[in-house]
């Protein structure tokens, strides 16, 4: 099966603009789950979908929003870019299995505000 | 929230010498908790989860609830156990994870 696939792998914005990521699942999975990866804070839980809703949030202003689709694909919106919301977005699909879930991480896309 | 502290930036050993990650959470029932590890220019992966017990390239972990630590742990290290090491903990009822900060370890000949 293909791995998780993020698109675009790279992408620079300036300040007050908006962007949209979109991460397309493993064939199967019904998760997805947003994070948010900085020199200075690591890994950090944006929000966790499953069957076009959204199940977890994490603790990120409502700039930071996302939605799914019928066919499990997410995007990720953030409005109003701050230079602070430069990093690396991941994200990661999931599947159940009989010792629990594992989640497959996508390569991510690099955010650069400028 | 659902806390998980790795204390240590980076761990430099060399290579044959036993190796130690710490990882500890913040207690709160019955926690799930994972190994993550991204090697350079690679994904983040699964290494191992304590649910399972298992050993995956040498590499062990056990949950002590007493001291609420996960730590990981391989009696040999190898020059290709470089790379950065996360330990994760579920968050809630859904698939979403908690993060450490990382650890770094450096396997040097």
């Amino acid at each position: 099966k293909a791995g998780v696939t993020q698109t675009p792998r790279y992408l620079i914005k300036t300040r007050g603009q908006q962007v949209t990521l979109s991460c397309s699942p493993i064939s199967g999975h019904r998760s997805v789950s947003w994070y948010q990866q900085t020199p200075g804070q690591g890994l950090q839980f944006l929000f966790e979908y499953f069957s076009e809703t959204q199940r977890n949030k994490g603790n990120f202003p409502g700039r930071f929003s996302g939605r799914q689709f019928s066919n499990s694909r997410s995007e990720m919106n953030v409005s109003t870019l701050e230079l602070g919301d430069s990093a690396l977005y991941l994200c990661a699909s999931s599947l159940p299995t009989s010792l629990g879930e594992t989640q497959y991480f996508g390569p991510g896309t690099r955010l650069l505000v400028l | 929230a659902q806390r998980v502290t790795q204390p240590e930036k980076l761990l430099s050993v060399f290579k044959g010498a036993p190796v130690e990650l710490k990882c500890n959470y913040s207690y709160s029932g019955s926690p799930e908790l994972f190994w993550y590890v991204q090697y350079s220019r690679q994904r983040l992966q699964l290494l191992l989860r304590h649910i399972s017990r298992e050993s995956i390239k040498g590499f062990t972990a056990d949950l002590n609830k007493g001291e609420t630590s996960f730590h990981l742990k391989k009696p040999f290290a190898q020059e290709e156990d470089s790379a950065m090491y996360y330990c994760a903990r579920k968050n809630g009822s859904g698939y979403a994870l908690n993060f450490g900060k990382g650890t770094s370890l450096l396997v040097t000949p």
